[in-house]
């Protein structure tokens, strides 16, 4: 079972402040995602990594930005928060190696942004 | 693009009923899993399905696999309040899981 910390869980901002979600995973686990989630809505891939200085954008287009700079951390970056912006942003980890392998995604437990 | 379907998307069932969530997807996959998340949180796995065939259970939960098909299905048997939740199956797009809209069910009594 993997362990994935997520912080702040919750944060109210105002417009154009810059914010960055923690996210971080003592599984060693290669492969790290961030998810946008709406209350009650489907959940949208918007960044994935495969590993170290490994980024990559995901289907739902995002303005934040990541960095992959260890292993075990995997922050998000807002340069200019706007109220557009107000959602979920899941984490998560899987393993990337083949074999064993399952796919299986482990998340975090979210953090709720609300932009005012 | 993997597109991947969920019916109902609601369901509201009574204590000790029987009843099926479907999940359709679009392109070929022998990988299926499906995550239950509660009101506010993070999703939780619960039964992750690896081939064709693949039938696993877990308490009144029962997910099944049926590649030929791309159809996967989360029975329920006799159901209680305590699987009130939102279920959503996700596939996998090859780099990442294309999750379904949900299923958000509520048992009452």
């Amino acid at each position: 079972e993997a362990d994935i910390y997520q912080t702040p869980r919750y944060l109210v901002i105002g417009t154009g402040k810059k914010i960055t979600l923690e996210c971080s995973q003592t599984m060693g686990h290669d492969k790290m995602y961030w998810y946008q989630q709406d209350p009650g809505m489907e959940l949208h891939l918007i960044h994935y990594s495969y590993g170290v200085n490994s980024t990559e954008k995901g289907d739902l287009s995002s303005e934040s930005t990541v960095s992959r700079i260890r292993t075990e951390h995997f922050p998000l970056t807002l340069e200019s928060a706007r109220p557009s912006h107000t959602s979920q942003y899941l984490c998560a980890s899987s393993e990337y190696k083949t074999g064993t392998n399952t796919g299986e995604l482990f998340f975090g437990e979210g953090s709720r942004l609300t932009v005012l | 693009e993997l597109k991947v379907e969920q019916n109902p998307l609601f369901l509201s069932m009574q204590e000790g009923k029987n009843y099926t969530i479907y999940c359709n997807y679009s392109t070929t996959s022998d990988r299926l899993y499906w995550y239950r998340q509660d009101p506010g949180k993070s999703l939780e796995s619960l039964f992750v399905l690896l081939s064709n065939g693949a039938v696993k259970q877990e308490g009144r939960l029962m997910a099944s696999l049926d590649t030929k098909a791309r159809l996967s299905t989360l029975h329920i048997t006799a159901a209680v309040h305590d699987l009130s939740a939102t279920y959503f199956c996700a596939v996998n797009s090859g780099y990442a899981l294309n999750f379904g809209k949900g299923t958000s069910l509520l048992v009452t009594p």
